[in-house]
């Protein structure tokens, strides 16, 4: 049982670059997140998911775009990293109420 | 003032002490409130999940909450090398988005 698989788990990405984290969890959870962690930031939420067809932004959604593809994936994609953007990425996915998630165990990017 | 304050520590303490984890927060709407762990390099786990005002128990860990105070507290008991993570508190509203705190690094010293 896997639970919320990300991948890639590293990438390092130039200024400008574009790449998408991908995120798949099995669990038939109808809402799934984007959060992203930095030291003395705590978690901020990029983009969330609350069903499947619907995204709506969170508290750090611009510089990222995001798709629910089905039940299961919802990917996160940086059009044109920048440094800001340097960061430990996490999906996490939630089948009612928001309390429990179920978090991936991150992506670590970084933009030179 | 940010909804939620968490100080971050970092806490160290001696193998079986009590542990007290705070947060603090300004939002009268949080309904819900948890702690999570995390272990480093890994993601947030749930550890307690509490609505009402009061003390919730699971073992060696204690939640408190005080919403007049709008004060929530974790206490770890006999404290094992094992619980040395960051905990984070985390609140949710009713649009069903959860504020984090910024974590407490928690340290059990054997």
């Amino acid at each position: 049982n896997a639970g919320v698989t990300q991948t890639p788990k590293f990438q390092v990405l130039k200024t400008g670059q574009s790449m998408t984290l991908q995120c798949a969890q099995d669990m038939n959870h109808n809402s799934m997140y984007w959060y992203r962690q930095d030291p003395g930031m705590g978690l901020r939420l990029i983009y969330y998911s609350a069903s499947e067809g619907t995204t709506d932004k969170g508290e750090v959604p611009n510089g990222y775009n995001v798709s629910r593809l089905n039940k299961r994936e919802f990917s996160l994609r940086l059009e044109s990293a920048a440094p800001s953007q340097t960061s430990v990425y996490f999906c996490a996915s939630a089948a009612l109420r928001t309390g429990e998630l179920f978090f991936g165990e991150g992506s670590r990017l970084t933009v030179l | 003032q940010k909804e939620v304050e968490q100080d971050p520590g970092p806490l160290s303490v001696p193998e079986g002490a009590i542990v007290s984890l705070n947060c603090t927060y300004s939002n009268s709407a949080f309904q819900y409130f948890m702690w999570y762990r995390q272990y480093s390099r890994k993601g947030p786990e749930l550890l307690m999940y509490t609505y009402s005002s009061g003390n919730k128990e699971d073992g060696r860990f204690t939640a408190q909450v005080d919403k007049s105070s709008k004060y929530i507290s974790l206490f770890i008991r006999d404290s094992q090398p094992s619980d040395s993570a960051t905990y984070l508190c985390a609140m949710e509203g009713s649009n069903y988005k959860l504020t984090f705190g910024k974590g407490t690094l928690l340290t059990v010293n054997p």
